[in-house]
Protein backbone atom coordinates (compact mmCIF):
# COMPACT_ATOMS: atom_id res chain seq x y z
CA UNK A 1 0.00 0.00 0.00
CA UNK A 2 0.93 3.52 -0.83
CA UNK A 3 0.13 5.15 2.13
CA UNK A 4 0.98 8.85 1.82
CA UNK A 5 2.92 10.17 -1.43
CA UNK A 6 4.25 13.95 -1.66
CA UNK A 7 5.07 15.59 -4.95
CA UNK A 8 7.88 17.05 -5.49
CA UNK A 9 10.71 15.13 -3.60
CA UNK A 10 12.80 18.30 -3.74
CA UNK A 11 12.34 21.78 -5.43
CA UNK A 12 14.49 24.78 -5.99
CA UNK A 13 12.08 27.70 -6.18
CA UNK A 14 13.34 31.44 -6.47
CA UNK A 15 11.50 33.87 -4.43
CA UNK A 16 8.25 35.81 -5.49
CA UNK A 17 7.39 32.40 -7.46
CA UNK A 18 4.35 30.22 -6.29
CA UNK A 19 4.17 26.74 -5.86
CA UNK A 20 2.03 23.45 -4.70
CA UNK A 21 3.02 20.84 -2.84
CA UNK A 22 1.22 17.79 -3.43
CA UNK A 23 -0.05 15.34 -1.09
CA UNK A 24 -2.35 12.24 -1.39
CA UNK A 25 -3.47 9.16 0.98
CA UNK A 26 -4.98 5.84 0.18
CA UNK A 27 -6.11 5.14 3.84
CA UNK A 28 -9.66 6.71 3.99
CA UNK A 29 -8.28 8.85 6.65
CA UNK A 30 -10.42 11.48 8.09
CA UNK A 31 -8.03 13.89 9.00
CA UNK A 32 -4.46 15.38 7.15
CA UNK A 33 -1.97 18.02 8.00
CA UNK A 34 0.80 20.21 6.97
CA UNK A 35 4.03 20.58 8.90
CA UNK A 36 7.58 22.24 8.20
CA UNK A 37 10.38 21.01 9.71
CA UNK A 38 13.61 23.41 10.90
CA UNK A 39 17.08 21.99 11.90
CA UNK A 40 16.85 22.72 16.14
CA UNK A 41 12.94 22.88 15.71
CA UNK A 42 10.47 20.36 16.13
CA UNK A 43 7.64 20.04 13.60
CA UNK A 44 5.43 22.92 13.35
CA UNK A 45 1.87 22.48 12.00
CA UNK A 46 0.90 24.32 9.22
CA UNK A 47 -2.73 24.04 8.33
CA UNK A 48 -4.73 20.78 8.95
CA UNK A 49 -8.08 19.33 7.86
CA UNK A 50 -10.43 17.33 9.99
CA UNK A 51 -12.62 16.53 6.98
CA UNK A 52 -13.02 17.02 3.59
CA UNK A 53 -14.20 20.22 2.97
CA UNK A 54 -12.75 22.12 6.15
CA UNK A 55 -9.51 23.27 6.78
CA UNK A 56 -7.80 24.73 9.92
CA UNK A 57 -4.68 27.22 10.62
CA UNK A 58 -2.09 25.74 12.81
CA UNK A 59 1.20 27.76 14.48
CA UNK A 60 2.48 28.94 11.45
CA UNK A 61 0.24 29.44 8.50
CA UNK A 62 1.15 32.93 7.27
CA UNK A 63 2.17 32.55 3.99
CA UNK A 64 0.66 29.39 2.77
CA UNK A 65 -2.84 27.70 1.91
CA UNK A 66 -4.75 24.56 1.43
CA UNK A 67 -7.34 23.16 0.32
CA UNK A 68 -9.34 19.85 0.75
CA UNK A 69 -11.44 19.12 -2.04
CA UNK A 70 -11.86 15.44 -1.08
CA UNK A 71 -10.67 12.50 1.16
CA UNK A 72 -7.44 11.76 -0.45
CA UNK A 73 -6.01 15.29 -1.43
CA UNK A 74 -4.49 18.23 0.64
CA UNK A 75 -2.60 20.27 -1.04
CA UNK A 76 -0.52 22.78 0.22
CA UNK A 77 0.27 26.36 -1.57
CA UNK A 78 2.96 29.40 -1.13
CA UNK A 79 1.80 32.20 -3.13
CA UNK A 80 4.61 33.90 -3.29
CA UNK A 81 7.66 32.13 -1.93
CA UNK A 82 10.50 34.08 0.71
CA UNK A 83 13.55 32.56 1.68
CA UNK A 84 12.29 31.67 5.03
CA UNK A 85 10.00 29.04 3.79
CA UNK A 86 13.23 27.04 2.63
CA UNK A 87 12.15 23.99 4.50
CA UNK A 88 11.20 20.29 4.71
CA UNK A 89 7.39 19.99 4.51
CA UNK A 90 6.18 16.73 5.76
CA UNK A 91 2.33 15.87 5.02
CA UNK A 92 0.40 13.67 7.62
CA UNK A 93 -2.82 12.19 8.43
CA UNK A 94 -4.93 10.64 10.72
CA UNK A 95 -8.10 9.02 11.72
CA UNK A 96 -9.40 11.85 12.70
CA UNK A 97 -11.15 10.56 15.99
CA UNK A 98 -9.65 12.25 18.88
CA UNK A 99 -5.99 11.15 20.16
CA UNK A 100 -5.03 9.06 16.89
CA UNK A 101 -1.71 8.37 15.59
CA UNK A 102 -0.35 10.28 12.79
CA UNK A 103 1.38 8.95 9.69
CA UNK A 104 3.67 10.88 7.58
CA UNK A 105 4.41 10.81 4.16
CA UNK A 106 7.97 10.97 2.65
CA UNK A 107 8.44 14.80 2.92
CA UNK A 108 9.52 17.61 -0.03
CA UNK A 109 12.56 19.24 0.47
CA UNK A 110 12.08 23.26 -0.15
CA UNK A 111 14.62 25.84 -1.25
CA UNK A 112 14.13 29.54 -2.01
CA UNK A 113 16.06 31.56 -3.11
CA UNK B 1 3.08 28.68 26.57
CA UNK B 2 3.18 24.89 25.13
CA UNK B 3 6.72 23.32 25.75
CA UNK B 4 8.23 20.36 25.04
CA UNK B 5 11.91 19.38 26.03
CA UNK B 6 14.69 16.76 25.26
CA UNK B 7 18.03 16.63 24.78
CA UNK B 8 19.28 17.30 21.60
CA UNK B 9 21.92 14.67 21.37
CA UNK B 10 22.97 11.47 23.15
CA UNK B 11 25.95 8.57 22.48
CA UNK B 12 25.42 4.90 23.35
CA UNK B 13 27.32 1.68 22.44
CA UNK B 14 26.02 -1.31 20.53
CA UNK B 15 24.08 -3.82 23.02
CA UNK B 16 23.45 -0.91 25.15
CA UNK B 17 20.57 0.54 26.91
CA UNK B 18 19.62 4.25 26.10
CA UNK B 19 17.15 6.54 28.09
CA UNK B 20 16.01 9.45 26.19
CA UNK B 21 13.75 12.14 28.16
CA UNK B 22 11.43 14.06 27.77
CA UNK B 23 9.74 17.02 29.98
CA UNK B 24 6.50 18.68 28.76
CA UNK B 25 4.14 22.10 29.81
CA UNK B 26 1.30 22.11 27.78
CA UNK B 27 -2.92 23.16 27.66
CA UNK B 28 -4.26 19.89 28.30
CA UNK B 29 -2.83 16.48 27.72
CA UNK B 30 -4.38 13.91 25.79
CA UNK B 31 -1.50 11.68 25.26
CA UNK B 32 2.28 11.80 24.22
CA UNK B 33 3.74 9.67 21.08
CA UNK B 34 6.99 8.90 20.44
CA UNK B 35 8.35 8.97 16.93
CA UNK B 36 11.53 7.78 15.68
CA UNK B 37 13.19 9.68 12.17
CA UNK B 38 16.14 8.21 10.69
CA UNK B 39 17.99 11.09 8.39
CA UNK B 40 16.20 12.34 5.44
CA UNK B 41 13.29 10.19 6.51
CA UNK B 42 9.69 10.81 7.64
CA UNK B 43 8.54 10.47 11.16
CA UNK B 44 7.35 6.68 11.76
CA UNK B 45 4.97 6.18 14.89
CA UNK B 46 6.75 3.73 17.76
CA UNK B 47 4.51 4.65 20.96
CA UNK B 48 1.72 6.15 22.54
CA UNK B 49 0.72 6.46 26.65
CA UNK B 50 -1.89 8.05 27.97
CA UNK B 51 -1.97 6.62 31.29
CA UNK B 52 1.05 6.55 33.83
CA UNK B 53 3.20 3.54 33.50
CA UNK B 54 5.22 1.64 31.69
CA UNK B 55 4.42 0.35 27.66
CA UNK B 56 6.94 -1.81 26.51
CA UNK B 57 6.76 -3.28 22.88
CA UNK B 58 9.83 -5.17 22.56
CA UNK B 59 13.08 -3.51 22.94
CA UNK B 60 11.52 -0.37 23.00
CA UNK B 61 9.86 0.84 25.69
CA UNK B 62 7.67 4.59 27.05
CA UNK B 63 6.91 5.68 30.52
CA UNK B 64 4.41 8.31 31.65
CA UNK B 65 4.16 10.75 34.95
CA UNK B 66 1.31 12.74 33.88
CA UNK B 67 1.28 14.30 37.82
CA UNK B 68 5.53 15.22 36.72
CA UNK B 69 5.06 16.30 32.84
CA UNK B 70 7.65 13.44 32.12
CA UNK B 71 7.77 10.74 29.94
CA UNK B 72 11.08 8.66 28.69
CA UNK B 73 12.03 6.20 26.20
CA UNK B 74 14.17 3.09 27.03
CA UNK B 75 15.82 1.35 23.93
CA UNK B 76 17.78 -2.12 24.97
CA UNK B 77 19.89 -4.12 23.01
CA UNK B 78 20.99 -1.33 20.68
CA UNK B 79 21.62 -1.88 17.48
CA UNK B 80 23.41 0.06 14.93
CA UNK B 81 20.21 0.74 13.17
CA UNK B 82 19.09 2.43 15.99
CA UNK B 83 20.68 5.63 14.97
CA UNK B 84 18.07 8.18 14.42
CA UNK B 85 16.28 11.38 16.26
CA UNK B 86 13.64 10.35 19.04
CA UNK B 87 10.76 12.74 18.46
CA UNK B 88 8.31 13.15 21.41
CA UNK B 89 5.35 14.92 21.07
CA UNK B 90 2.21 15.98 23.31
CA UNK B 91 -1.64 15.84 21.97
CA UNK B 92 -3.43 18.88 23.56
CA UNK B 93 -6.13 19.70 24.65
CA UNK B 94 -7.56 20.66 20.90
CA UNK B 95 -5.72 17.36 19.77
CA UNK B 96 -3.09 18.87 17.91
CA UNK B 97 0.58 17.21 18.35
CA UNK B 98 3.40 19.55 20.04
CA UNK B 99 6.50 18.49 18.77
CA UNK B 100 9.71 18.88 21.16
CA UNK B 101 13.23 19.46 18.54
CA UNK B 102 13.86 15.63 18.78
CA UNK B 103 16.90 13.73 20.23
CA UNK B 104 19.29 12.50 17.95
CA UNK B 105 21.04 9.29 19.08
CA UNK B 106 24.51 8.04 18.15
CA UNK B 107 25.29 4.98 18.42
CA UNK B 108 28.97 3.60 18.46
CA UNK B 109 30.47 -0.19 17.75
Amino acid sequence: TAGITQAPTSQILAAGRSMTLRCTQDMRHNAMYWYRQDLGLGLRLIHYSNTAGTTGKGEVPDGYSVSRANTDDFPLTLASAVPSQTSVYFCASSDGTGADTQYFGPGTRLTVL
Amino acid sequence: GQNIDQPTEMTATEGAIVQINCTYQTSGFNGLFWYQQHAGEAPTFLSYNVLDGLEEKGRFSSFLSRSKGYSYLLLKELQMKDSASYLCAVMDSNYQLIWGAGTKLIIKP
